[in-house]
């Protein structure tokens, strides 16, 4: 059963970058069957897709996000990551990690998110 | 960017009824070349991630159920559950992924009345 874990700090401090990591395990990972992606979602609030990253490496961002998004893949730890720079108030969000199908932006098995608050 | 606009924000049903929810694009979200819609519904509970339920706007994912259906073409997609069930409260979102990048409608809170 494949299983999608975020971990990373909880608290990020205004204009510093926030790190997530993804670790991918119970399922196919180095394969250009899917793609692995970021989406957040703030609180109370509806979700926003952050980027994606497939097996070749290509990365795909949301252009709202594009110029401080950067997302990387470590096959041989079976785990993707997101680094989001220069981060404000309006950054704190939950962010989840997903499998995407083949087909870019349908995402079927989704981690369970970790909460990230950006403040002084 | 592609608007995804839900209706209603909210809704309340009696148990054993039919629920619909709808989702209107700002364009149009069927493939001509394949005759698809990329259009796909999640089931969002208090304190979980969003689940798949419905992809090309209507096929169920594995083990969901029956009762769970989607319908429509081109900008206007309906979600109708058949008979709610307790356990069917949560928030639903429409999603396109036709185009980048991918976006979300804002969501409908479902719930018992």
């Amino acid at each position: 059963q494949l299983q999608l874990q975020e971990s990373g700090p909880g608290l990020a401090k205004p204009s510093e970058t926030l790190s997530l990591t993804c670790s991918v395990s119970g399922g196919s990972f180095s394969t250009s069957t899917y793609h692995w992606g970021w989406i957040r979602q703030p609180p109370g609030k509806g979700l926003e897709w952050i980027g994606s990253i497939y097996y070749s490496g290509s990365t795909s961002y949301n252009p709202s996000l594009k110029s401080r998004v950067t997302i990387s893949l470590d096959t041989s730890k079976n785990q993707f990551s997101l680094r989001l720079s220069s981060v404000t108030a309006a950054d704190t969000a939950m962010y989840y990690c997903a499998r995407g199908q083949a087909t870019p932006g349908l995402f079927d098995r989704w981690g369970q998110g970790t909460l990230v608050t950006v403040s002084s | 960017d592609i608007v995804m606009t839900q209706s209603p924000d909210s809704l309340a049903v009696s148990l054993g009824e039919r629920a619909t929810i709808n989702c209107k694009s700002s364009q149009s979200v069927l493939y001509s070349s394949n005759n698809k819609n990329y259009l796909s519904w999640y089931q969002q509970k208090t304190g979980q991630p969003p689940k798949l339920l419905i992809n090309w706007a209507s096929t169920r994912e594995s083990g969901v159920p029956d009762r769970f259906s989607g319908s429509g073409s081109g900008t206007d997609f309906t979600l109708t559950i058949s008979s709610l069930q307790a356990e069917d409260v949560a928030v639903y979102y429409c999603q396109q992924y036709y185009s980048t990048p991918p976006t979300f409608g804002q969501g409908t809170k479902l719930e018992i009345k």
